[in-house]
């Protein structure tokens, strides 16, 4: 069975610094993997996602996240936050044929001004 | 292109009543899922429709809740009797592709308060 682990309960985060948020997923088979935002009162939203071939992946918004297979990670990164990024994120696994998406416990971004 | 429909948004009830949900899932998506988000946990699965037939429904507690996709479109969760814990948003989402799951597309959940 797969699994997702985020590790960081709450991240704050001064604006325009960086921030990391840790993912970590377990699976004996091969998986896509995702980035999810959820903003207050509101549904899920991509944010990017990792099929295949190069294991940097980018977003419209500056957060970029890297699939590393050794070490079963898909951390997601962001060189400079704004206020508008606090939000939940979820990072979520599901395997590369009819699934469902296993989804983390969730990290709470705030951006301090 | 239209996104994922859900109804209420919000809904207040006593524990023991009955309450149902409704999902009209982006038109040709052929997979639909239910998932059930209490607070401050991520999204688990409930049900997983594939057209109008279920492919997983094994995190379901079958004994209060229940979930169809008329015609394989608009689907309805129902919780019956609902307990305190039961206090959670409901959301659903969609996929379009039937055998690989490349992006599930969220509408914006039901927040259900059992009292």
């Amino acid at each position: 069975a797969q699994s997702v682990t985020q590790l960081d309960s709450q991240v704050p985060v001064f604006e325009e610094a960086p921030v990391e948020l840790r993912c970590n997923y377990s699976s004996s088979v091969s998986v896509y993997l995702f980035w999810y935002v959820q903003y207050p009162n509101q549904g899920l939203q991509l944010l990017l996602k990792y099929l295949s071939g190069s294991t940097l992946v980018e977003s419209i918004n500056g957060f970029e996240a890297e699939f590393n297979k050794s070490q079963t990670s898909f951390h997601l990164r962001k060189p400079s936050v704004h206020i508008s990024d606090t939000a939940e994120y979820f990072c979520a696994v599901t395997m590369m044929v009819g699934n469902q998406f296993y989804f983390g416990t969730g990290t709470s971004l705030t951006v301090i001004p | 292109e239209a996104g994922v429909a859900q109804s209420p948004r919000y809904k207040i009830i006593e524990k023991r009543q009955s309450v149902a949900f409704w999902c009209n899932p982006i038109s040709g998506h052929a997979t639909l899922y239910w998932y059930q988000q209490i607070l401050g946990q991520g999204p688990k699965l409930l049900i997983q429709f594939q057209n109008n037939g279920v492919v997983d429904d094994s995190q379901l507690p079958k004994d209060r809740f229940s979930a169809e996709r008329l015609k394989g479109v608009d689907s309805t969760l129902k919780i019956q009797p609902a307990k305190l814990e039961d206090s959670a948003v409901y959301l659903c989402a969609s996929s379009p592709v039937r055998y690989t799951n490349t992006e599930a597309f969220f509408g914006q959940g039901t927040r259900l308060t059992v009292v």
